[in-house]
């Protein structure tokens, strides 16, 4: 069964360094998203991607936040300069035709940890 | 007034019994209703979508919309084990197709 693959699983890293988290989406699917889910929180939307461009973006997905397409398969958030509060487990999800329906297909997810 | 509430539970029940998770909502722009599984430390799975007031049944599953009353809920019949999780509600409206906002999830832990 196809399905969204994101890595790394955790990542550790310090205050103030940037960190890039990759997915890789299922393959005929056409949009793309990152939530994000604080520990003890709900799941929150950062982003959504669709036709190599931003379709729509939370107030959380500020400037420290960038997404990107680099090839046919693999999508990518980059936080620039990370924070303490950066810290929690982002999601990449990705759809077959938008979110209208809701029917995303999430990933296992990638801890990040900032110290 | 938060735009979802769910009780974060956790809600424990033995096995065969009936579990019923509720959410309720502000925003009547939304128009399309979702229920997401999620085990721990994994991504959400999708368990049921209905789209506007009414029920929806899948198996032992059957989620119902009341647009009226800004409820939704979500029923388990025969509860297993496995369906220890935690139950998230989620919503998207018309317009804004790209977002969808999750509840906080209920935690259901089904005893054997």
């Amino acid at each position: 069964e196809p399905e969204v693959t994101q890595t790394p699983s955790h990542q550790v890293t310090q205050m103030g360094q940037e960190v890039i988290l990759r997915c890789v989406p299922i393959s005929n699917h056409l949009y793309f998203y990152w939530y994000r889910q604080i520990l003890g929180q709900k799941v929150e939307f950062l982003v959504s991607f669709y036709n190599n461009e931003i379709s729509e973006k939370s107030e959380i997905f500020d400037d420290q936040f960038s997404v990107e397409r680099p090839d046919g398969s693999n999508f990518t958030l980059k936080i620039r300069s990370t924070k303490l509060e950066d810290s929690a487990m982002y999601f990449c999800a990705s759809s077959e035709v938008g979110q209208r329906t809701g029917e995303l297909f999430f990933g296992e997810g990638s801890r990040l940890t900032v110290l | 007034q938060k735009e979802v509430e769910q009780d974060p539970g956790p809600l424990s029940v033995p096995e065969g019994a009936i579990v019923s998770l509720n959410c309720t909502y502000s925003n009547s722009a939304f128009q399309y209703f979702m229920w997401y599984r999620q085990y721990s430390r994994k991504g959400p799975e999708l368990l049921m979508y209905t789209y506007s007031s009414g029920n929806k049944e899948d198996g032992r599953f059957t989620a119902q919309v009341d647009k009226s009353s800004k409820y939704i809920s979500l029923f388990i019949r025969d509860s297993q084990p496995s369906d220890s999780a935690t139950y998230l509600c989620a919503m998207l409206n018309s317009g804004g197709y790209q977002k969808v906002t999750f509840g906080t999830g209920t935690k259901l832990q089904v005893i054997p």
